[in-house]
């Protein structure tokens, strides 16, 4: 069964540090996508980033980086210069796609404050 | 702009009450799903449903049922709602299973 381990419930920064939110995940399948979701107090998920499994390779977007390794089957989600509007919780999720088991499994989330 | 609306934000129900949590989508989508959202928990998938009139358990899909007559709206259905029904409520939906998927804003649904 697939699973998402995001063992930081919640991280708490001051701004302009930069900040690493941790992701493990568990499958069996070789075919699958991994996922970031950021959650703001307004409550909507917002879609960060999808990765495959067939590409390991690192995504910039502005001050957001994902560094993906299937040796560690680690998905991890660092902010650069963090600001107070990246307040948030933050999910991980993972969807494989063999068989009929379509679902996105989600971590539990991490909280994160940036204070002033 | 594509769009995932859910009919209420807040809704406050008593225990035994049948609870309707409507859904609709704009972008077309084959694939809609409810999650629920509890501290700790994280989100969970109680259904979803890849086509009209189809649906599949997710996680926890006890108490619940669904209903997708047509293709932009996905409904949630608690028969007799119970104060461990008390949570928030997501409705998603995605062009195709393994694509991101898009979320409403939300229903908080209160049992008393």
């Amino acid at each position: 069964a697939q699973k998402v381990t995001q063992a930081q419930t919640e991280i708490s920064v001051v701004e302009k540090e930069d900040v690493t939110l941790d992701c493990v995940y568990e499958t069996r399948d070789t075919t699958y996508y991994l996922f970031w979701y950021k959650q703001p107090p307004s409550g909507e998920l917002v879609f960060l980033i999808r990765r495959n499994s067939f590409d390991e390779q690192n995504e910039i977007s502005g001050r957001y980086s994902w560094n993906f390794q299937k040796s560690t089957s680690s998905f991890n989600f660092t902010i650069t210069a963090s600001q107070v509007v990246d307040s948030a919780v933050y999910f991980c999720a993972l969807s494989e796609l063999g068989g009929s088991n379509y679902k996105l499994t989600f971590g539990k989330g991490t909280l994160l404050t940036v204070n002033p | 702009d594509v769009k995932v609306t859910q009919s209420s934000r807040y809704l406050v129900k008593r225990t035994g009450e049948k609870v309707f949590l409507e859904c609709v989508q704009d972008m077309d989508h084959e694939n809609m799903f409810w999650y629920r959202q509890d501290p700790g928990l994280g989100l969970r998938l109680i259904y979803f449903s890849y086509d009209v009139k189809m649906k599949e358990k997710g996680d926890i899909p006890e108490g619940y049922s669904v209903s997708r007559e047509k293709k932009e709206r996905f409904s949630l259905i608690l028969e007799s709602a119970s104060t461990n029904q008390t949570s928030m409520y997501l409705c998603a939906s995605s062009s195709y299973m393994g694509d991101e998927q898009f979320f409403g804003p939300g229903t908080r649904l209160t049992v008393l």
